[in-house]
């Protein structure tokens, strides 16, 4: 049974602070990682993926892969009220075209 | 990335009632997936659905109950069959492809209320 874990939160930052959201997962096979931010009422939007053990950057977000410890995060810096939502983790199975998603995370971020 | 619509937005139906739900993509894609997400919780899968054949259907979810057609490479529809109030959900269609191949990228949904 692959399991996706996520805290549900939510996770309260200050804007400007920097926002770390994380994710686990069961399966030692899964290659690929993926972030989706949802706001109330609207559907998932892929922020970034990755592949790779280590950090992968764009613009705010930084994803970080750790295959050995079977964890994946992604930081945002300079958090904005506007980030405010619910964050979701989603692992692919090597072999698989499926993704299993975690809960997510309900980020919120005060002025 | 491939631009997902689908139709309708949202509807309120009547228990017993089917509803059939649209899924256009303006490009082809190979990989086209239906999922459901209950209030309050993440995104679950209800089937994979196949041009050409049968939809690949995830456990707990049947063929009866939720039928898929998938005539070409850019639509696809979910039908809602014999509805209960425990289906009012939000269904959400996704294709794969794009940036990195394995990306999903997800239609605007269809919001569902059940009375």
């Amino acid at each position: 049974q692959k399991e996706v874990e996520q805290n549900s939160g939510p996770l309260s930052v200050p804007e400007g602070a920097i926002a770390s959201l994380n994710c686990t997962y069961s399966d030692r096979g899964s290659q690929s990682f993926f972030w989706y931010r949802q706001y109330s009422g609207k559907s998932p939007e892929l922020i970034m993926f990755i592949y790779s053990n280590g950090d992968k950057e764009d613009g705010r977000f930084t994803a970080q892969l750790n295959k050995a410890s079977q964890y994946v995060s992604l930081l945002i810096r300079d958090s904005q009220p506007s980030d405010s939502a619910t964050y979701l983790c989603a692992v692919l199975e090597s072999g698989y075209s499926t993704l299993t998603f975690g809960k997510g995370t309900m980020l919120l971020v005060s002025p | 990335s491939a631009v997902i619509s689908q139709k309708p937005s949202r509807d309120i139906c009547q228990r017993g009632t089917s509803l059939t739900i649209q899924c256009q993509v303006d490009s082809q894609v190979t990989m086209m997936f239906w999922y459901r997400q209950q209030p309050g919780q993440s995104l679950t899968l209800i089937a994979t659905a196949n041009q050409g054949s049968e939809a690949t259907y995830e456990s707990g979810f049947v063929i009866d109950k939720f039928p898929i057609s998938r005539p070409n490479l850019t639509f696809s529809t979910l039908t809602v069959s014999n509805m209960s109030p425990e289906d009012s959900s939000i269904y959400l269609c996704s294709v794969q492809g794009g940036q990195g191949q394995e990306t999903q990228y997800f239609g605007p949904g269809t919001r569902l209320l059940v009375l």
